[in-house]
C-alpha cells in the first residue's frame, strides 16, 4: 500500500521569496516520487520526477525536491518565487511494481499564492 | 501534433442518464487512465488499462465502465449507478506499463461533468 500527504492545502509567499511545499509519502517499496503543477485552465504538467538515482532532483522553472528516505519525505522548494507559480501543485507516489499497472497516488494538493 | 484529446469539455447529465466521456491519444502509449479531481482530493484512479482489449478497476471503479477496443481510444461511462458524478474526469496515458523509468504521465484537459 502507498500514500502520499500534502502537509499544507494553501500556501502563501511574497514574490522573489522561497517556496515550500511540502509532501510525505508511504510506501512498501521503493518508490517513485513526482511533483506535478496545474495551472488555472490548463492540464497537469509535471515538474520533476525521482526514480532511485540523485536523491536531488531539479525539475523546470527552477523547482527542485530532495528526497529524504530517513525523514519519508519529498518536498518541493525554489529560491525565489514568481508570480507565474502560482498554481495548485501535486505530490506523486508509484510503487514502481511491474504488472500492478504503476498506480500512481495523488496527493490532496497545495494551492500556491505568489503576492507582489 | 501528438497528444490526448478529451471530450467534450463540458458535460451535463441527467438523473438516470448514462453519459460517455471520449479520450483519444495519438502517442502509441500502451497504458491509459481515467481519474476524477473532486476539490480538496487528490486524483483518484477509476479504471485503468495496460494493454488493448483489457482494463482493470481502480480505487473508485463502481458507478463506471470503460472498454479498451482500440490502441488509441479509453472511453470512461459515467452510469446512473454513480450517485454522485459531478466532478473533473482527467484521461491520462503512459508509454509503457513496467520499471520506473517510464512513468510520465501526459494528461488530457479533461471534462467538467456537472448533474442537472
Amino acid at each position: 500500500a502507498q500514500s502520499v500527504t500534502q502537509l499544507d492545502s494553501h500556501v502563501s509567499v511574497s514574490e522573489g521569496t522561497p517556496v515550500l511545499l511540502r509532501c510525505n509519502y508511504s510506501s512498501s517499496y521503493s518508490p517513485s516520487l513526482f511533483w506535478y503543477v496545474q495551472h488555472p485552465n490548463k492540464g497537469l504538467q509535471l515538474l520533476l520526477k525521482y526514480t532511485s538515482a540523485a536523491t536531488l532532483v531539479k525539475g523546470i522553472n527552477g523547482f527542485e525536491a530532495e528526497f529524504k528516505k530517513s525523514e519519508t519525505s519529498f518536498h518541493l522548494t525554489k529560491p525565489s518565487a514568481h508570480m507565474s507559480d502560482a498554481a495548485e501543485y501535486f505530490c506523486v507516489v508509484s510503487d514502481g511494481l511491474t504488472g500492478g499497472g504503476n498506480k500512481l497516488t495523488f496527493g490532496t494538493g497545495t494551492q500556491l499564492k505568489v503576492e507582489l | 501534433d501528438g497528444g490526448i484529446t478529451q471530450s467534450p469539455k463540458y458535460l451535463f447529465r441527467k438523473e438516470g442518464q448514462n453519459v460517455t466521456l471520449s479520450c483519444e491519444q495519438n502517442l502509441n502509449h500502451d497504458a491509459m487512465y481515467w481519474y476524477r479531481q473532486d476539490p480538496g482530493q487528490g486524483l483518484r484512479l477509476i479504471y485503468y488499462s495496460q494493454i488493448v482489449n483489457d482494463f482493470q478497476k481502480g480505487d473508485i471503479a463502481e458507478g463506471y465502465s470503460v472498454s479498451r477496443e482500440k490502441k488509441e481510444s479509453f472511453p470512461l461511462t459515467v452510469t446512473s449507478a454513480q450517485k454522485n458524478p459531478t466532478a473533473f474526469y482527467l484521461c491520462a496515458s503512459r508509454p509503457g506499463t513496467g520499471g520506473k523509468g517510464n512513468e510520465k504521465l501526459f494528461f488530457g484537459s479533461g471534462t467538467q461533468l456537472s448533474v442537472l
